[in-house]
């Protein structure tokens, strides 16, 4: 079935840039997301990207997004404390629905 | 634009009891997803409501049901709770315009005894 990995630790000083890691297994995805959860809050979408994209930007976040391999990644540059949580790769199951199949999740350590 | 609204925030119920949840989506949004967020098995889906129809469920047995309103509010019902069924349940909201962007509310943190 559909599924996606990702690690689940990264650690990185203040000022660094952050590179989270994401491989999926559905062949028909259409959209991939990028989520982050801090302590006791829901998610917030940070950003997705098109399948037929290679790579996005948006201010600080950098999407690259490797569909031969099923490989995505999400870099974060300037890495700001506040940037502390837990990141989740999604990717939407069969086309565009409202079904998400989320990685396991990288928490994020960022140190002063 | 007010967020996704979920009620209760927290709900302490014991086993063998039933329990809804309401979400209440984002103005405009007609499609609500439900999800449980457990430590051991992550965000698993439980089911998505597009005008008042399930369009998509997950593999969780039928104690878990919803229900979508013609307002797009949407409530969940888990019966006969088990220990389990402790998690955070959280609901999403999403325009169905050609990007399917969810936004996810604070949650649902429930705790079977």
């Amino acid at each position: 079935g559909e599924d996606v990995e990702q690690s689940l630790f990264l650690s990185v000083r203040e000022g660094d840039s952050s590179v989270i890691n994401c491989t999926y297994t559905d062949s028909s995805s259409t959209y991939l997301y990028w989520y982050k959860q801090e302590p006791g809050a829901g998610l917030q979408l940070l950003t997705y990207i098109f399948s037929n994209m290679d790579m996005k930007q948006d201010q600080r976040l950098t999407v690259l997004l490797n569909k031969k391999d099923k490989h995505l990644s999400l870099r974060i540059a300037d890495t700001q404390t506040g940037d502390s949580a837990i990141y989740f790769c999604a990717d939407s199951f069969s086309g565009n629905t409202g079904k998400l199949i989320f990685g396991q999740g990288t928490t994020l350590q960022v140190k002063p | 634009k007010a967020g996704v609204t979920q009620t209760p925030r927290y709900l302490i119920k014991t086993r063998g009891q039933q329990v809804t949840l309401s979400c209440s989506p984002i103005s405009g949004h007609r499609s609500v997803s439900w999800y449980q967020q457990t430590p051991g098995q992550g965000l698993q889906f439980l089911f998505e409501y597009f005008s008042e129809t399930q369009r998509n469920k997950g593999n969780f047995p039928g104690r878990f049901s919803g229900r979508q309103f013609s307002n797009s509010r949407s409530e969940m019902n888990v019966s006969t709770l088990e220990l389990g069924d402790s998690a955070l349940y959280l609901c999403a909201s999403s325009s169905t315009g050609e990007i399917y962007e969810q936004y996810f509310g604070p949650g649902t943190r429930l705790t079977v005894t």
